[in-house]
């Protein structure tokens, strides 16, 4: 089936670590998105990338990195810089021929223990 | 760049209409585009408009004027399972096609 899937849907960190955040599909889509989502709250951009190996700063890209080395993949790696990383973790994508619906992934929920 | 402006609350009751409006600034608008999301799940696509008009989808409708950059999101015959969050969305010619959403509305149904 086509689809964008996130994966862990779970998913814990340490004080100071590192975590990545996976975000693939298959649907060969040009547009991929980060979001941050707090309870509550409304969809906050952290990166956006239209073409790979390109990428941009969203509103809230401070302590966030992203890779975009495949079309089909753009994973999300959450820095020990980010100080208050808890939060629900939504990824996007939509084709850029035309104006066509995003489809978001199922999400993923990080929690610092 | 783009912003966009909803409410963000608004309470109705089971088989009323409500209506969400949205309005919106961008300096090269590709479409106003609509979105749900229930607590806890992901966002879905429900409506889009291009042109000005209404367009009509069941029991969803969305209406667009270009001219005074507004649109709004009508819901009639309100169920309890329309409780959740709605989203307006923007497409921008001149930001790389970005889109970018609104705050979001939190509709409550009530009985």
């Amino acid at each position: 089936d086509g689809g964008i899937t996130q994966s862990p849907k779970y998913l814990f960190r340490k004080e100071g670590q590192n975590v990545t955040l996976s975000c693939e599909q298959n649907l060969n889509h040009d547009a991929m998105y980060w979001y941050r989502q707090d309870p509550g709250q409304g969809l906050r951009l952290i990166y956006y990338s239209q073409i790979v190996n390109d990428f941009q700063k969203g509103d809230i890209a401070e302590g966030y990195s992203v890779s975009r080395e495949k079309k089909e993949s753009f994973p999300l790696t959450v820095t020990s810089a980010q100080k208050n990383p808890t939060a629900f973790y939504l990824c996007a994508t939509h084709s850029l021929q035309g104006y066509t619906e995003a489809f978001f992934g199922q999400g993923t929920r990080l929690t610092v223990v | 760049g783009q912003s966009l402006e909803q409410p963000s609350e608004v309470t109705a009751v089971e088989g009323a209409i409500v209506q969400i409006n949205c309005t919106y600034q961008t300096s090269g608008f590709y479409g106003l585009s609509w979105y749900q999301q229930h607590d806890g799940g992901a966002p879905t696509f429900l409506s889009y408009n291009a042109l000005d008009g209404l367009e009509e989808t069941g029991r969803f409708s969305s209406f667009l004027s270009r001219s005074d950059s507004y649109g709004y999101l009508l819901l009639q015959e309100l169920q309890m399972k329309d409780s959740a969050s709605y989203f307006c969305a923007v497409r921008d010619h001149n930001a790389g096609n970005m889109l970018t959403f609104g705050g979001g509305t939190r509709l409550m149904v009530k009985p």
